[in-house]
């Protein structure tokens, strides 16, 4: 099946710095991938939507220039979070869709910042 | 306002005993609805698709447009069914997106 990576799995950063995640589709190449962030024990909120090539879409009130996100190729998309915070502490989840409707998720990433 | 809306944080069932995970939508175009699903230390899944009208594991869900739900029911529970499960969205009309319901827990006691 299809599979879709994410790296790192998890990072501690100081706060002021920048962390990049990376999400891969490792057998496929993607059409749209999807970026999610997960609070503990709540649901995934969309952050962003990004189509290889083009600049990526945002969700209301999701601040694009403190959120980087790059989607160099059909395989590879990098979500940057710039200078981030404490409040930036999160798992970060993004997802690859093939065609249209078929969601593959990747494993998420535990951003903590002290 | 495009909503998805799972009443119930928790729900527990025993081994055997029916499940109904219940999802309520508010979406003026035409919805396409999906059921995910989280086992533990795993990764989101897709469970099953309302266009595809399938049988994934003994759950099924179907649209009921009047009622604008997409309820996920199985007959007969199991204790592998003990998960995460999420009722999502899929908005075409306008922006491309999901938005996913908060989740219910389903646990199965033996």
């Amino acid at each position: 099946g299809a599979v879709v990576s994410q790296h790192p799995s998890r990072v501690i950063c100081k706060s002021g710095t920048s962390v990049k995640i990376e999400c891969r589709s490792l057998d496929f190449q993607a059409t749209t991938m999807f970026w999610y962030r997960q609070f503990p024990k709540q649901s995934l909120m969309l952050m962003a939507t990004s189509n290889e090539g083009s600049k990526a879409t945002y969700e209301q009130g999701v601040e694009k220039d403190k959120f980087l996100i790059n989607h160099a190729s059909l395989t590879l998309s990098t979500l940057t979070v710039t200078s981030a915070h404490p409040e930036d502490s999160s798992f970060y989840i993004c997802s690859a869709e093939v065609g249209t409707d078929t969601q593959y998720f990747g494993p998420g990433t535990r951003l903590t910042v002290l | 306002a495009q909503r998805v809306t799972q009443p119930e944080k928790l729900l527990s069932v025993f081994k055997g005993a029916p499940v109904e995970l219940k999802c309520n939508y508010s979406y003026s175009g035409s919805p396409e609805l999906f059921w995910y699903v989280q086992y533990s230390r795993q990764r989101l899944q897709l469970l099953l698709r309302h266009i595809s009208r399938e049988s994934i594991k003994g759950f099924t869900a179907d649209l009921n447009k009047g009622e604008t739900s997409f309820h996920l029911k199985k007959p007969f529970a199991q204790e592998e069914d003990s998960a995460m499960y999420y009722c999502a969205l899929l908005t075409t009309s306008g922006t491309y997106k999901y938005i996913f319901g908060t989740g219910t827990r389903l646990k199965v006691l033996a």
